[in-house]
């Protein structure tokens, strides 16, 4: 597609339940990048794919959280058993990988957890 | 850990001002500076990026400054716009890294 797209753009989910969050990259972004906005903070990095792998997982906050992605395309956050604490805005970034200076990150619109 | 402040949190200017945004960063071994603009409800839109080497980039009325030493980059916007109105983020890449460190923003309200 045209832009990095995200879904849902708004999610309120009880306290306890699973969510999937869901990331479809740009066509031929290799790099996809998940990070998260807490309100009053900054956007804080989860995890980095590369292809289907993930060789930087350092972000993810808890085992709760997992990340998977297929066909080097879409990618999906899940968050499981979820906290209020885990109420922000999930966005998700990809880029292309011969981009070795770094430009050219495009950012989806993400998408609002609530839990309640 | 590289940690990203940005000063102030809130700006509000008359239009045509010119204004200075400021952001800085503890750990100086740095690949790269990016400053973004995030608008309500959209992502992330890239202005500028400076890498470790070079001191500024300029396009259009946005002028990024870097002074790796000192751990601080501004962003000037010439002339403001009410357009100009978001939230302006710098977000720094560490060497040999793959991921960005964000600041907290700037909310950046220009009025007519």
């Amino acid at each position: 597609g045209a832009g990095v797209s995200q879904s849902p753009s708004n999610k309120v989910t009880e306290k306890g339940k699973d969510v999937e969050l869901r990331c479809d990259p740009i066509s031929g972004h290799t790099a996809l990048y998940w990070y998260r906005q807490s309100l009053g903070q900054g956007l804080e990095f989860l995890i980095y794919f590369q292809g289907n792998s993930a060789p930087d997982k350092s972000g993810l906050p808890s085992d709760r959280f997992s990340a998977e992605r297929t066909g080097g395309s879409v990618s999906t956050l899940t968050i499981q058993r979820t906290q209020q604490e885990d109420s922000a805005v999930y966005l998700c970034a990809s880029k292309i990988s011969s981009d070795p200076l770094g430009y050219g990150y495009t950012f989806g619109s993400g998408t609002r957890l609530t839990v309640v | 850990k590289q940690e990203v402040t940005q000063i102030p949190a809130a700006l509000s200017v008359p239009e045509g001002e010119n204004l200075v945004l400021n952001c800085s960063f503890t750990d100086s071994a740095i690949y790269n500076l990016q400053w973004f603009r995030q608008d309500p409800g959209k992502g992330l839109t890239s202005l500028l990026l400076i890498q470790s080497s070079q001191r500024e980039q300029t396009s259009g009325r946005l002028n990024a400054s870097l002074d790796k030493s000192s751990g601080r980059s501004t962003l000037y916007i010439a002339a403001s716009q009410p357009g100009d109105s978001a939230t302006y983020l710098c977000a720094v890449r560490e060497t040999g890294a793959n991921n960005l460190f964000f600041g907290t923003g700037t909310r950046l309200t220009v009025i007519p």
